[in-house]
């Protein structure tokens, strides 16, 4: 089975700390993606990356950025954290090609928490 | 923007009654898929349908797309109350990303 692996399951970090979100997975998957999931908007896209070396931007990027220089593992930095990124990251991966966005595999979610 | 509604937001049952949720969606797509999530916990894949499928089985799991409405359903049969957790309806839409709804909770009492 699929394994993506999230570093920590609960978090909690001061304001304006520099924060990395670690995610790792063992099926050799070309594509990994960075979710945040909040209470009534269900989940978000923050960052993807296609490749190693790539990255695209999601639909709520700002404050943060990504790292991915090996294939396995897809790292999520908050530069400087704020109170308002408070939130459940989740992390994904899925095979390549045109069937990028089919059968997302989850890690388990890290709780983040901005104090 | 959300291009996947769930409805209900919640939905309560007995063990060994139905479940039922829809999704609608607003764009043009080239699959849905169903996932689900217990609670605090990442998110499991369940069923895909494409967008030339009408009907997909697997398991107690049954989804059916209408693509001239734009919705799609996902009825659970025989409800166990290990399906309690909350389940979302991703879309492909118009662009490149997966569009997840905001989920529907069901409860499944014994």
């Amino acid at each position: 089975d699929v394994k993506v692996t999230q570093s920590s399951r609960y978090l909690v970090k001061r304001t304006g700390e520099k924060v990395f979100l670690e995610c790792v997975q063992d099926m050799d998957h070309e594509n990994m993606f960075w979710y945040r999931q909040d209470p009534g908007l269900g989940l978000r896209l923050i960052y993807f990356s296609y490749d190693v070396k790539m990255k695209e931007k999601g639909d709520i990027p700002e404050g943060y950025s990504v790292s991915r220089e090996k294939k396995e593992r897809f790292s999520l930095i908050l530069e400087s954290a704020s109170t308002n990124q408070t939130s459940m990251y989740l992390c994904a991966s899925s095979s390549q090609g045109g069937t990028r966005n089919e059968k997302l595999f989850f890690g388990s979610g890290t709780q983040l928490s901005v104090l | 923007s959300q291009q996947g509604e769930e409805d209900p937001q919640a939905l309560s049952i007995q063990e060994g009654e139905n479940a039922t949720m829809n999704c609608s969606y607003k764009t043009s797509i080239n699959n849905l898929q169903w996932y689900r999530q217990n609670s605090g916990r990442g998110l499991v894949h369940l069923i895909l349908i494409r967008s030339n499928e009408r009907e997909k089985h697997s398991g107690r799991l049954r989804v059916t797309l209408d693509t001239s409405k734009k919705s799609s359903s996902l009825l659970i049969t025989a409800s166990r109350a290990a399906d309690t957790a909350s389940y979302f309806c991703a879309t492909d839409g118009s662009t490149d990303k997966l569009i997840f709804g905001t989920g529907t909770r069901l409860q499944v009492f014994p």
